[in-house]
This record gives C-alpha cells, structure tokens and sequence, in this order.
C-alpha cells in the first residue's frame, strides 16, 4: 500500500502570512494531485503535477512535484481567509493499477483576519 | 450542471439494519468511486469500478457492497450497520484513459453523506 504523508496536519495563520504544505512518500508516484475542501462540501481539483521537478502556480499558490516524483510541496504567499480548507494530495500509482488514487490525511489550514 | 450527486445527504440508521446510499453522474464517467472520510484519517477508498458492470476492491470494503449495474449510476450498500462504518461518504468519478493514462484525470466528488449508526 503507498502511502502520503501530509504535514503540518493542522495550520493557523494570521492573514498575509506565507506557508508550505508538505506531502511525502517512500513510493514512486506518475502524478500527483492536490485537492482543496471546504466543510461540506467534496475535495475540488486545484492541481495535478505530473513532471519530476516540475512547478505550477495558481495566483498565490506554487505547487512542486519533487523530481523523483516521491514527493510535492504547496506553497501560499500572503495566505487570506478564502484559502482556509483541508487541502489533500493525492498520487496515481507509478506501477500497475493507475485507477486508484491514494490519498493523503490532509493538512487543515485556518487562515485568521 | 449536477455533477457528481449523492442520495440521502443525512441518515441515522441503528446497529445491524441496512442502507443504500445512491451515487449519480450525469458527465459520461468511466470510472466511479466511494470514499470514507472519518477524522484525522483523510479519504480511504471503499470499492471503485472502471466500467458498466464492474466493480473492485479498495482499501476498505469490509462489510460493504457496491453495484454498477448503469454506467451513470453506482450504489453503495451495508448489509449490516455498525458503528464503525459512522462516517460520512463520498462519491466521486472520473474519465477513463482518455482523461489521462497516467491516472491524471480529475476527480469530480459529490457533497458527501453523513451516516450515523447508533
């Protein structure tokens, strides 16, 4: 079984800060995918990364695909209230089966004003 | 624009009685899924089915049953509830190959259900 590990596991901001979110794993991944949910309401695709070393950014957000595709990295600059959320990654396996994506526990970012 | 939609949205169900939870896209998606998510654990995949009249095993299908007998629906039931499977559930689906042979399609998720077993 692949597994993700996400850190930190929960994050309290002040508004304007800057802050990275981590998720490793020992395993090879094809792709990997971050996901943002809102309470009650599913995950929503914010990015999928599927290039070692490659790096997106969506306004404020900067992800990164580690270059032995193990690992990905979320990065906010100047974080605002609407970026508070569980954000998830989640990885296609590199080998057999992609069906299945493996998905992290989450990271739960609160971002105060 | 439905989407992904999940049918009921809230049940409370007592030990040992029986559900089916209703999983329904309108978007022509191959592959289909169900989440549990519980705290502190993330999502865990229960089963998941790649086609019309298929189904798999994920990494938690103890004490649950799936049917995909249309490709627009897939339908998740407990036999027998108990109060582990007090969660709330996801569904969630996705294009086939042609969404990305390297498992890079997008997953679309309903708004979940929150099952409660006393």
């Amino acid at each position: 079984t692949q597994l993700l590990e996400q850190s930190p596991q929960f994050l309290s901001i002040q508004e304007g800060e800057n802050l990275t979110v981590y998720c490793n794993s020992s395993s090879v991944f094809s792709s990997l995918q971050w996901y943002r949910q809102e309470p009650g309401e599913g995950p929503v695709l914010l990015v999928t990364v599927v290039t070692g070393g490659e790096v997106k950014k969506l306004k404020r957000l900067t992800f990164q695909f580690g270059d032995a595709r193990k690992d990905s990295s979320l990065h906010i600059t100047a974080a605002q209230p609407g970026d508070t959320g569980l954000y998830l990654c989640a990885g296609a396996s590199s080998g057999g089966s992609n069906y299945k994506l493996t998905f992290g526990k989450g990271t739960l970012l609160t971002v105060n004003p | 624009n439905a989407g992904v939609t999940q049918t009921p949205k809230f049940r409370v169900l007592k030990t040992g009685q029986s559900m089916t939870l209703l999983c329904a896209q309108d978007m022509n998606h191959e592959y289909m899924y169900w989440y549990r998510q519980d705290p502190g654990m993330g999502l865990r995949l229960i089963h998941y089915s790649v086609g019309e009249g298929t189904t798999a095993k994920g990494e938690v299908p103890d004490g649950y049953n799936v049917s995909r007998l249309k490709k627009q629906n897939f339908l998740l039931g407990l036999e027998s509830a108990a109060p582990s499977q007090t969660s709330v559930y996801f569904c969630a689906s996705r294009r086939g190959l042609a969404g990305g042979p390297l498992g890079t399609g997008e997953l679309f998720f309903g708004e979940g259900s929150r099952l409660t077993v006393l």
